[in-house]
């Protein structure tokens, strides 16, 4: 089946620093990923579509200046948060679209915390 | 836009009681899909069950059964014989097109024991 890896599960940054997510598909090429936000407590919230090879669509609301997502690869989709403050502490998690689960599997997640 | 309700914030249930999850959905796309997920406090979402606009019958997963009215835009997770692995947080999730999955805010379910 399609497995996406993301790391790290975990991450800890000092505010004004910024933090790089991983998402790669291991086993099947990743044309389309998805990065969602989760707060605690709260739903899954769309951020952006990478497509690989072309700059990404970021949702209404996100600065596309701080959530940088590079898509280079058929394999690799990377979410860098840039000068991270600590309302930018979260969840992320991304997903690509495959063909196993009916289009879309999901990666661990990220747990973000900005000190 | 796509929608999804879901309005049991929390719930508690017996083991090996069957449990209903409601999720209502708003959408103007005539093909979609409908997505049950299960997250464990460790984040992870882990599918459960699909069901597409165009579906006759309700979908089954082994102890997961979609109820889908489509005239009333409804699309309930039914769990036979809950277990004390089954505590989670659940969302229902739609699709369509070429976006990625709308959630719902979820509803967080307790199996006791």
């Amino acid at each position: 089946g399609a497995v996406v890896s993301q790391h790290p599960s975990r991450v800890i940054c000092k505010s004004g620093t910024s933090v790089k997510i991983e998402c790669r598909s291991l086993d099947f090429q990743a044309t389309t990923m998805f990065w969602y936000r989760q707060f605690p407590k709260q739903s899954l919230m769309l951020m952006a579509t990478s497509n690989e090879g072309s700059k990404a669509t970021y949702e209404q609301g996100v600065e596309k200046d701080k959530f940088l997502i590079n898509h280079a690869s058929l394999t690799l989709s990377t979410l860098t948060v840039t000068s991270a403050h600590p309302e930018d502490s979260s969840f992320y998690i991304c997903s690509a679209v495959t063909d196993a689960n009916y289009g879309y599997t999901f990666g661990s997640g990220t747990r973000l915390t900005v000190v | 836009a796509q929608k999804i309700t879901q309005t049991q914030p929390g719930m508690f249930v017996q083991e090996k009681e069957a449990v209903t999850l409601d999720c209502t959905y708003d959408t103007s796309d005539p093909s979609y899909g409908l997505f049950w997920y299960k997250q464990p406090s460790s984040g992870e979402m882990i599918f459960l069950i699909y069901q597409g606009s165009y579906d006759q019958q309700n979908a089954t997963e082994g102890r997961y059964s979609l109820n889908f009215q489509k005239a009333r835009k409804s699309a309930n997770l039914v769990i036979s014989a809950s277990q004390l692995g089954d505590s989670a947080m659940y969302f229902c999730a739609i699709s369509g097109g070429a976006d990625g999955l709308t959630f719902g805010k979820g509803t967080h379910l307790i199996i006791q024991p």
